[in-house]
């Protein structure tokens, strides 16, 4: 059975600290997304990774993906009040788009 | 419009009602995708159409539900004799390109069903 697993699933942390996020999956697949929810709101683009090595970065939020090892990351630089919300990432199957179950940050002053 | 829109917003029915949630893709979008996203969890895919053809349905949880997209462009998503387990947001999601295809999807802002 395909798994998307992120961790953690829970993420609080002070402005202006580093952190990262993990997703690991379980499929052999060359394209993942990352996507931002704010609560009640719909899913938001962040960043699309189409090839082994992939690297993308936006403002304070850069990703990697590494296929080989099944594995992207969302790294987190001097985060800042704004970047509150819960973080998925999903892996390209095709027509379907499987999610990891989110990863929910708080960010504290 | 300019995103994805849905309707209704927010619904609630009683159990065994039938509901219908409709999405307006943007505007020659080839395809559209449905998907479950239970209270806290990541969404789940229910069935992707690509113009009017229904290409894959296997997301869809039971023969309760069903969607059609019969010129291509409007989606319905209908769910008969509700259950609690049914209590979700439904989202609609659409693109330029066939399948995901490594472009960017757009969702609309779901329909928060609850079923009482």
């Amino acid at each position: 059975e395909l798994k998307v697993e992120q961790n953690p699933l829970f993420l609080s942390m002070q402005e202006g600290k580093n952190y990262t996020i993990y997703c690991n999956y379980s499929t052999t697949s060359d394209r993942l997304y990352w996507y931002r929810q704010d609560p009640g709101k719909s899913l938001e683009s962040l960043f699309v990774l189409l090839s082994n090595g992939a690297v993308k970065q936006e403002g304070r939020l850069m990703a990697s993906l590494d296929t080989k090892a099944r594995l992207s990351t969302l790294h987190i630089t001097a985060a800042v009040h704004d970047l509150s919300a819960t973080y998925f990432c999903a892996v390209d199957l095709g027509y379907d788009m499987r999610f990891g179950a989110g990863t929910r940050l708080t960010v504290k002053p | 419009g300019a995103g994805v829109s849905q309707s209704p917003r927010y619904k609630v029915a009683k159990r065994g009602q039938d509901v219908a949630l409709r999405c307006d893709p943007i505007s020659g979008h080839v395809s559209l995708f449905w998907y479950q996203q239970a209270l806290g969890q990541g969404p789940e895919f229910l069935t992707y159409f690509q113009n009017e053809a229904q290409l894959d349905k296997s997301g869809l949880p039971s023969d309760r539900f069903f969607a059609e997209r019969p010129e291509g462009s409007v989606s319905t998503l209908k769910i008969q004799r509700t259950q609690q387990e049914d209590s979700a947001v439904y989202l609609c999601a659409s693109s330029s390109t066939t399948g995901l295809s490594g472009n960017t999807i757009y969702f609309g802002e779901g329909s928060w069903l609850t079923v009482v």
